[in-house]
């Protein structure tokens, strides 16, 4: 059974003070790693997908990073307005995304 | 509409009553998803719809759990008999393409089972 493992499962950052979220996937055949946006109330927001080891996608301060295990979410310098929960999905085969847990990210001013 | 379109926002429903979740997917998207996030827990799959292939059920968590498609558009998602553990948001979402997971999700319908 496919599993999506987030840590931390809270992060707490001083404005511009970089850091990593982590998802470790267990995932037999692995046909995409997703990562989204969740505002509180709000659906999940698309951020990226990576395919294969080795690949990296940016958007703004964000960095989505891949390893055959588990893949990273980099914000560099983050902003107040980059406070969300950050959640990572998996796809085998042609099966449903399965999510993990998700990381609550807070960015203080 | 532009977006994924959930209703209602919010149900609140007494314990063993029926409710009805509608979700008005992205024109055009073929493929239609149920998901349904409790607190403090990841998103779960329920139901998958993909035009006109036989849907993808093996989410739900019991047979109270039913949903339909109707004209390859809009979706109910109908809850029998609802206990308390159903309580959570109930997330639609579509897709243009075929096995893709780039999610279009609507903002849910948020129930409460008192």
């Amino acid at each position: 059974e496919d599993q999506v493992t987030q840590s931390p499962e809270a992060l707490r950052l001083q404005e511009g003070e970089s850091s990593s979220l982590n998802c470790s996937y267990t995932v037999s055949g692995l046909r995409g790693l997703f990562w989204y946006r969740q505002d509180p109330g709000k659906g999940p927001e698309f951020l990226f997908t990576l395919y294969s080891a080795g690949e990296e996608k940016e958007k703004e301060r964000l960095k989505a990073t891949l390893t055959k295990k588990e893949s990273f979410l980099h914000i560099t310098a983050p902003k107040p307005e980059d406070s969300a929960t950050y959640l990572c999905a998996s796809r085998s085969g042609n099966t449903p995304l399965v999510f993990g847990k998700g990381t609550r990210l807070s960015v203080i001013a | 509409g532009a977006g994924v379109s959930q209703s209602p926002s919010n149900k609140v429903t007494e314990k063993g009553k029926d409710v009805e979740l509608r979700c008005d997917p992205i024109s055009g998207h073929t493929a239609l998803y149920w998901y349904r996030q409790s607190l403090g827990q990841g998103l779960e799959f329920l139901i998958y719809f993909q035009g006109n292939s036989a849907p993808d059920k093996s989410g739900l968590p019991s047979d109270r759990f039913s949903a339909e498609r109707t004209g390859g558009s809009v979706s109910t998602l109908t809850i029998q008999r609802t206990q308390q553990e159903d309580s959570a948001v109930y997330l639609c979402a579509s897709s243009g393409q075929e096995n893709t997971g780039e999610l279009f999700f609507g903002e849910g319908s948020r129930l409460t089972v008192l």
